[in-house]
């Protein structure tokens, strides 16, 4: 059972342009959902994240956005660079039940073309 | 941000051997730490959260005996896979509960990849 998808494996993108990465969730107790970032045999490093409370979250160029009634989030990097290449995860967790353990889809691979 | 730091990075052993790994929150204090593994072209997958001075919880289906976790400080969390076996072979990855203002963030460790001969 998969609670939390990532129906894109992968995605190329032209360096400049927008990197739109989606996820949605089918737990309607997960309240604070996470993005990070991971490359070939590293651990994932936590890029932004946001609560229930919230529609909208921004970081410099990244963007997280939330439609709790759609259950669905996605991340936005504009504008992309050779670097954002890695794989991205969405994550939720439910803390205020207490439980801190994040939930990941399984991964966008995004390709950024110079 | 926070740093985690997560030894060996790549271990490689005989079957039914023990392998120990060590997790560490570098400049702050985690009271709670996560174990993961993911294979090939998959998600991660929660085994256990460690809890500073008490048991692990372990996930259903993760033997806690083959997989023992010990939170011996506010700084340090080990898994040991004891007996190991080929179907072991694994990339494991910890992470720390630390915080980012108001928010509390899992900061995670570069990982190791365990394989078993």
């Amino acid at each position: 059972d998969q609670q939390v998808k990532q129906n894109s494996p992968s995605l190329s993108v032209q360096e400049g342009r927008i990197s739109i990465l989606n996820c949605d969730y089918t737990n309607s107790m997960f309240d604070y959902f996470l993005w990070y970032k991971k490359y070939p045999a590293e651990g994932p490093t936590f890029l932004i994240s946001i609560s229930s409370i919230k529609d909208k979250n921004e970081d410099g160029r990244f963007t997280v956005f939330l439609n709790k009634s759609a259950k669905h989030l996605s991340l936005h990097i504009v504008p992309s660079q050779p670097g954002d290449s890695a794989v991205y995860f969405c994550a939720a967790s439910a803390p205020w039940l207490g439980n801190e353990k994040l939930t990941f889809g399984t991964g966008t691979r995004l390709t950024i073309i110079p | 941000g926070a740093v985690v730091s997560q030894h060996p990075s790549w271990v490689i052993c005989k079957s039914g051997t023990s392998v120990k790994i060590e997790c560490r929150s570098l400049d702050f204090q985690a009271t709670t730490m996560f174990w993961y593994r993911q294979f090939p072209k998959q998600s991660l997958m929660l085994m256990a959260t460690s809890n500073e001075g008490s048991k692990a919880t372990y996930e259903q289906g993760v033997e806690k005996d083959k997989f023992l976790i010990n939170h011996a400080s506010l700084t340090l969390s080990t898994l040991t896979v004891t007996s190991a076996h080929p179907e072991d072979s694994s990339f494991y990855i910890c992470s720390a509960r630390g915080t980012s203002g108001s928010l509390n963030i899992q900061y995670f460790g570069a990982g190791t990849r365990l394989s078993v001969l």
